[in-house]
């Protein structure tokens, strides 16, 4: 199985800030490679996918980078709705999926 | 808008099965273009997949849950289904169901959370 593994498991930042979230791979995944955020009571939201895709309505200060085992979710300039947690998903065996542990990206 | 809605009880005794079903709105569930996915989430932890079911009825499941897992579909209803059997409290959680295309999850139900208890 292959196992994500996300860093830092909190980061605290100030609105305006640039936030910097990674997502390990044990294995390569090539760029199937997802990120989703998650606030209090709601489903998740997907935000990236295949590593640097923004989903549908999502803004431009988030993008996604990465291939193989290491990629990184940016968001440029936090706004106050950022602060949530954030899971990183790979499916390198579709329709198999794993996910990261998360990073609770709180303010500081 | 696609739109995805849980159901079933909400609360499960031990070793019982859990049955939870998810209706798809404004959309097909018989579209070949993707996968219908059931995900979880304890009480303030991270998320594990649970398995995933194509229109026709293929099925793939997370191996650790693999042996107490079926997932079914029901096209007629646009609907998909889930049950876990001989339930513990350690498979006491917030359950998703997802839409499934290429690498992501685009769409998800708002969660049905599930408690196991005598």
């Amino acid at each position: 199985e292959i196992v994500l593994t996300q860093s830092p498991a909190t980061l605290s930042l100030s609105p305006g800030e640039r936030a910097t979230l990674s997502c390990r791979a044990s294995q390569n995944v090539r760029n199937y490679l997802a990120w989703y955020q998650q606030k209090p009571g709601q489903a998740p939201r997907l935000l990236i996918y295949d590593a640097s895709n923004r989903a549908t309505g999502i803004p431009a200060r988030f993008s996604g980078t990465g291939s193989g085992t290491d990629f990184t979710l940016t968001i440029s300039s936090l706004e106050p709705e950022d602060f949530a947690v954030y899971y990183c998903q790979q499916r390198s065996n579709w329709p198999r999926v794993t996910f990261g542990q998360g990073t609770r990206l709180e303010i500081k | 808008q696609l739109q995805l809605q849980e159901s079933g009880p909400g609360l499960v005794k031990p070793l019982e099965t859990l049955s939870l079903t998810c209706t798809v709105s404004g959309g097909s569930i018989s579209s070949s273009t993707y996968y219908w996915a059931w995900i979880r989430q304890p009480p303030g932890k991270g998320l594990e997949w649970i398995g995933s079911i194509y229109y026709s009825g293929d099925t793939d499941y997370n191996p650790s849950l693999k042996s107490r897992v079926t997932i079914s579909v029901d096209t007629s209803k646009n609907q998909f289904s889930l049950k876990l059997t001989s339930v513990t409290a350690a498979d006491t959680a917030m359950y998703y169901c997802a839409r499934s295309q290429g690498t992501r999850h685009d769409y998800w139900g708002q969660g049905t959370l599930v408690t196991v208890s005598s």
